[in-house]
């Protein structure tokens, strides 16, 4: 079975300051990774992914993700934090067969001035 | 813009109702799915088809049906609406990368029930 777990329901930073949202995955097979962001009233739009081809993936707006499974982790960071950045943010891991995929409850990242 | 379209944008209907979302899916994807975003719920998998065939299932109710087209675009029916069923659904489509997809999302549709 496929599950994700997002620490932090609501992540605080500063412009300027470190984003890290954190994800923790569990995958009876090699996970398939992802994370989406959501802004307000809007779908849901693919930030990057893990496909097994590198462990540090780069994705949009300057976020990367680095997948470690020995801590069977996938978290999202980005260097310095943008007012634009302000939105709800999304880990999912993919399912075997049918590659459905599996969400976390969502980061909600406020950006403060 | 994903590419993926999802019509209407909002829908306020009243309970007992019945309802239509349409999704069309990526120029040349062929598999649909279709998920379930509320509050108490978060982002829950509805079902998938691929090429007009179902292929998976998941948290969906009995009260809900999904279909999809020869042209690849898919409806999900929503019948004897409640309360409960007030929700944001999105529709994906996928491209395939490699042994396994990538999902990109549509806008949603916004479901109200009175």
């Amino acid at each position: 079975a496929q599950s994700v777990t997002q620490l932090g329901s609501h992540v605080s930073v500063s412009e300027g300051a470190l984003v890290l949202l954190r994800c923790n995955y569990s995958s009876s097979v090699p996970p398939y990774l992802f994370w989406y962001v959501q802004y307000p009233n809007q779908g849901l739009q693919l930030l990057l992914k893990y496909t097994s081809a590198a462990t540090l993936v780069k994705g949009i707006n300057g976020f990367e993700a680095e997948f470690k499974k020995s801590e069977t982790s996938f978290h999202l960071t980005k260097p310095s934090a943008h007012m634009s950045d302000a939105a709800e943010y999304f880990c999912a891991v993919s399912g075997s067969g049918a590659n459905n995929l599996f969400f976390g409850t969502g980061t909600r990242l406020t950006v403060i001035p | 813009d994903s590419g993926v379209t999802q019509t209407p944008k909002h829908l306020i209907t009243a309970t007992g109702q019945r309802v239509t979302l349409r999704c069309s899916p990526r120029s040349g994807d062929l598999s649909v799915y279709w998920y379930q975003q509320s509050l108490d719920q978060g982002l829950q998998f509805l079902i998938q088809y691929y090429n007009g065939e179902e292929r998976a299932k998941g948290n969906i109710l009995e009260r809900f049906s999904a279909q999809q087209f020869p042209d690849l675009h898919s409806e999900l029916n929503l019948s004897s609406l409640e309360l409960g069923d007030s929700a944001l659904y999105f529709c994906a489509s996928s491209s395939r990368d490699g042994d396994r997809e990538t999902q990109y999302f549509g806008p949603g549709t916004r479901l109200l029930v009175l």
